[in-house]
């Protein structure tokens, strides 16, 4: 059974104070691994997909990089608008996506 | 560009009742999954269709069910509501079936009282 997990559960920043977030997975196969982004009541929100260990991808604020057990989300110079909670899901050999359960990450001005 | 379309946006269920839910995929793509969202976890898989046919099975109860229609739309029915069953809905559409980028909806709040 595919595994994801998260840390920390939850990260208060102040804005400026850069930071990661971590997703260690567990899976046999891995076809790729997506980082989502998601406001409180609303469906989640697609950053990254990264397929293969060494890939990195940024956008904006954020830099996405993958290991052959785990990814971690940068986030630089963060921004209170950044506040969301931040969630790691992989694929294997098979149709659905996996998801860890996610790190909410709160931005201060 | 219209994004992946649920409805209703809320809903109120009394248990042992039963509800359908509604997607419509972003133009173009061909694959449907369904998945549920409980308060504080991440999204678990329920269903995936893709040209009709039902491709994966999360490990959900024989009370959910789905289908996918010519349009590439779909409905996700879910029969004698249980509380447990309170969650986010969520539907995503992908181009095909696997390592493509899934795009979710807003999604359908449920609660069952």
């Amino acid at each position: 059974e595919d595994q994801v997990t998260q840390s920390p559960e939850a990260l208060r920043l102040q804005e400026g104070e850069s930071s990661s977030l971590n997703c260690s997975y567990t899976v046999s196969g891995l076809r790729g691994l997506f980082w989502y982004r998601q406001d409180p009541g609303k469906g989640p929100e697609f950053l990254f997909t990264l397929y293969s260990a060494g890939e990195e991808k940024e956008k904006e604020r954020l830099k996405a990089t993958l290991t052959k057990k785990e990814s971690f989300l940068h986030i630089t110079a963060p921004k209170p608008e950044d506040s969301a909670t931040y969630l790691c899901a992989v694929q294997a050999n098979d149709y659905k996506l996996s998801f860890g359960a996610g790190t909410t990450v709160t931005v201060r001005a | 560009d219209a994004g992946v379309t649920q409805s209703p946006t809320h809903l109120i269920k009394t248990r042992g009742q039963q509800v359908t839910l509604r997607c419509s995929p972003i133009s173009g793509h061909k694959s449907v999954s369904w998945y549920q969202q409980v308060l504080g976890q991440g999204p678990q898989f329920i269903f995936q269709y893709y040209e009709k046919e039902e491709r994966g099975r999360g490990n959900f109860p024989d009370r959910f069910s789905a289908r996918q229609f010519p349009n590439y739309s779909s409905e996700l029915n879910v029969n004698a509501l249980l509380l447990g069953d309170s969650a986010l809905y969520l539907c995503a559409s992908r181009i095909g079936t696997q390592n493509t980028e899934a795009f979710f909806g807003q999604g359908t709040r449920l609660t069952v009282v």
